[in-house]
């Protein structure tokens, strides 16, 4: 079956660096996307890595390892605000994500 | 550009009856799919539509049917509700390229339907 494997909770300080990590298993994978929920909002798109390595975007970075089937979210300078939701996501060749089972961060001051 | 919209955002039905989703894509966006969120079982795929023609399906029952029409607005519609069905269900438009496939989904803020 096709699943992808994150910590439940994350709890980190205001100002720290927080890594979540996503291991998946796929079949027709293409690249791994990584979304941000707020209890009660919608899931909006953070990054997406389709080849191996670093992606920065802001205080959000994202890595990639095909070999491995390992990904991780980075988030840095960590802010009261970044209190939410994370989820990995799979994409194969169509439109269909298939989503991680999510870590809830907690930021504490 | 707006949003996706969704509507309504709230539902309280009874089991046994039926209920119909309703979805606005960024306008542009000929991709949607449909979500169920669920505390339990997280975010699963129920299906997705592109030029008014399913492409995708995820492992729910046949309970479970949508459409999309010619302006890419789409609906889903849940038959013979059960407990169960209580959950988010949210809606993604995404923007197509040539392969067939898009990195980024928008979803809307998610209809709440609670069964009774």
């Amino acid at each position: 079956g096709q699943s992808l494997e994150q910590p439940s909770e994350v709890t980190a300080v205001e100002g720290a660096i927080v890594q979540i990590n996503c291991t998946y298993q796929t079949s027709g994978f293409y690249g791994l996307s990584w979304y941000q929920q707020h209890d009660g909002g919608a899931p909006t798109f953070l990054s997406y890595n389709a080849l191996d390595g670093l992606e920065e975007t802001g205080r959000f970075s994202s890595f990639l390892s095909r070999s491995d089937s390992y990904g991780y979210l980075l988030l840095q300078e960590l802010q009261m605000k970044d209190s939410a939701s994370y989820f990995c996501a799979a994409g194969g060749a169509t439109n269909k994500l298939i989503f991680g089972t999510g870590t809830l961060l907690a930021v504490q001051p | 550009k707006a949003g996706v919209t969704q509507t309504p955002r709230y539902l309280i039905k009874t089991r046994g009856q039926q209920v119909t989703l309703s979805c606005s894509p960024i306008s542009g966006h000929r991709s949607v799919s449909w979500y169920q969120q669920t505390p339990g079982q997280g975010l699963q795929f129920l299906f997705e539509y592109f030029s008014e023609t399913q492409r995708n399906k995820g492992n729910f029952p046949g309970r479970f049917s949508g459409r999309q029409f010619s302006n890419s607005r789409s609906e889903m519609n849940v038959s013979t509700l059960e407990l169960g069905d209580s959950a988010l269900y949210l809606c993604a438009s995404s923007s197509e390229w040539a392969s067939g496939r898009t990195d980024t989904q928008y979803f809307g803020p998610g209809t709440r339907l609670t069964v009774l």
